[in-house]
């Protein structure tokens, strides 16, 4: 079946620093892919988005790209913020019973210190 | 737009007292709603999908009877926790789509039920 598997967490990184979260999936077909950011005591905001390979989502200094061969979508951003603490999910959407589902990771917890 | 609010926020049952959380787009329709459920430190898990104006399709192993899910309006899905014992205990959330046909989900703050 398909499934997300992201690095573990937290990570914790000083302020500036560059970040990469690990994202890889596997699925049948062609799912779309998708970053979450859950702020503390938030509920989960679309980061960023690809629906198809080599596609680059990318949005707040966040980037992500779509990488079929390598079955990944890892985020990366190069200068992260005190405020970019939270807790990263990373998702596919796929077709199923006539209608798209999720399927999220474990999420990572990123904590960024000034 | 695409906002979504639960309620309650949080809210604590006694064993065996059923408890109804409320999950409302305010700012589109939504004729798709999804219910999660979220186990700390784990990832979400997609609980049901909820239909305006049909049944709820259930995921397997979700105990349909357990999780009552009704969305009566394109506005408002709500997920019932009959007869909540503590292994109920957890953190529900809901999402909805803005477009049908659409992939891209949009989220509930989150709803933590402690049952006693």
């Amino acid at each position: 079946g398909n499934s997300v598997t992201q690095m573990e967490g937290p990570v914790t990184l000083s302020e500036e620093a560059f970040l990469t979260i690990n994202c890889t999936y596997t699925a049948t077909g062609y799912p779309s892919l998708f970053w979450y950011v859950q702020y503390p005591g938030e509920g989960l905001q679309l980061l960023l988005k690809a629906t198809k390979a080599d596609d680059k989502g990318s949005n707040k200094g966040f980037e992500a790209t779509y990488r079929k061969e390598t079955t990944s979508f890892h985020l990366e951003k190069g200068s992260v913020q005190v405020s970019d603490s939270a807790v990263y999910f990373c998702a596919l959407s796929s077709r199923g019973s006539g209608t798209y589902k999720y399927i999220f990771g474990t999420g990572t917890r990123l904590k960024v210190l000034a | 737009g695409a906002v979504v609010s639960q309620h309650p926020s949080r809210v604590i049952c006694k064993s065996g007292t059923s408890v109804k959380i409320e999950c409302r787009s305010l700012d589109f329709q939504a004729t798709t709603m999804f219910w999660y459920r979220q186990f700390p430190k784990k990832s979400l898990m997609l609980m049901a999908t909820s239909n305006e104006g049909s049944k709820a399709t259930y995921e397997q192993g979700v105990e349909k009877d357990k999780f009552l899910i009704n969305h009566a309006s394109l506005t408002l899905s709500t997920l019932t926790v009959t007869s909540a014992h503590p292994e109920d205990s957890s953190f529900y959330i809901c999402s909805a789509r803005t477009d049908p046909l659409g992939e891209t989900q949009y989220f509930g703050p989150g709803t933590r039920l402690l049952v006693l």
